[in-house]
């Protein structure tokens, strides 16, 4: 069965950069794009960016582009996202999830990964 | 970025109602269109796409509909399992969301 199983909660200070991961298991990994959703407390959700594994091509949200960097390991079936500068608007639910391309919809989600920012 | 404006944003329901969902998009995005449920401390799971496409294993008490830039989700007879978040998204560009409607059971 497809999981996407992500790596646990971080605490970081502002300023510093965090970076998080999504292993992939029960499908193939390079066939399907990696996308990144961000939950505030409370608050709706916003996508991010995505990586296609196979090339890894990418697209972003302008409004995350030079604040997220998103990479892959073919070798382990693991997509990355680096968060860099944060602040306090940074703190988050951060969640992996997977599309087929060309359409974007999001049929598997992670559990999501906790990021705090504070000093 | 195509704007998607749910309502309500808060939604009290009795057991076997029928609900009904609302999200308006600001642009023209065809049938590109998903519904996600996000039940409490989860992540959202998908229930429909091709606005009206029903996802693997969600139960046919949902559906969803398409009248022009409005999209509808409806929930036939509520369940006490529906209970949680729901949130539309366009997928005919950058993905964007809907603000969720919360919905309680009365």
């Amino acid at each position: 069965q497809v999981k996407l199983l992500q790596s646990g909660a971080a605490l970081v200070k502002p300023g510093a950069s965090v970076k998080m991961s999504c292993k992939a298991s029960g499908y193939t990994f390079t066939d399907y794009w990696v996308s990144w959703v961000k939950q505030s407390h409370g608050k709706s959700l916003e996508w991010i960016g995505e990586i296609y594994p196979n090339s890894g091509a990418t697209n972003f949200n302008e409004k995350f582009k030079g604040k997220a960097t998103l990479t892959v390991d073919k070798s382990t079936s693991t997509a990355y996202m680096e968060l860099s500068r944060l602040t306090s608007e940074d703190s988050a639910i951060y969640y992996c999830t997977r599309s087929a391309a060309p359409y974007w919809y999001f049929d598997f989600w992670g559990p999501g990964t906790m990021v705090t920012v504070s000093s | 970025d195509i704007q998607m404006t749910q309502s309500p944003a808060s939604l009290s329901a009795s057991l076997e109602e029928i609900v009904t969902i609302t999200c308006q998009a600001s642009q023209d995005i065809g049938n590109w269109l998903a519904w996600y449920q996000q039940k409490p401390g989860k992540s959202p799971q998908l229930l429909i796409y091709g606005a009206t496409s029903l996802a693997d294993g969600v139960p046919s008490r949902f559906s969803g509909s398409r009248s022009g830039t409005q999209y509808s989700l409806k929930i036939s007879r509520l369940q006490v399992e529906d209970i949680g978040i729901y949130y539309c998204q366009q997928a005919s560009s950058a993905p964007t969301f809907g603000g969720g409607t919360k919905l309680e059971l009365k």
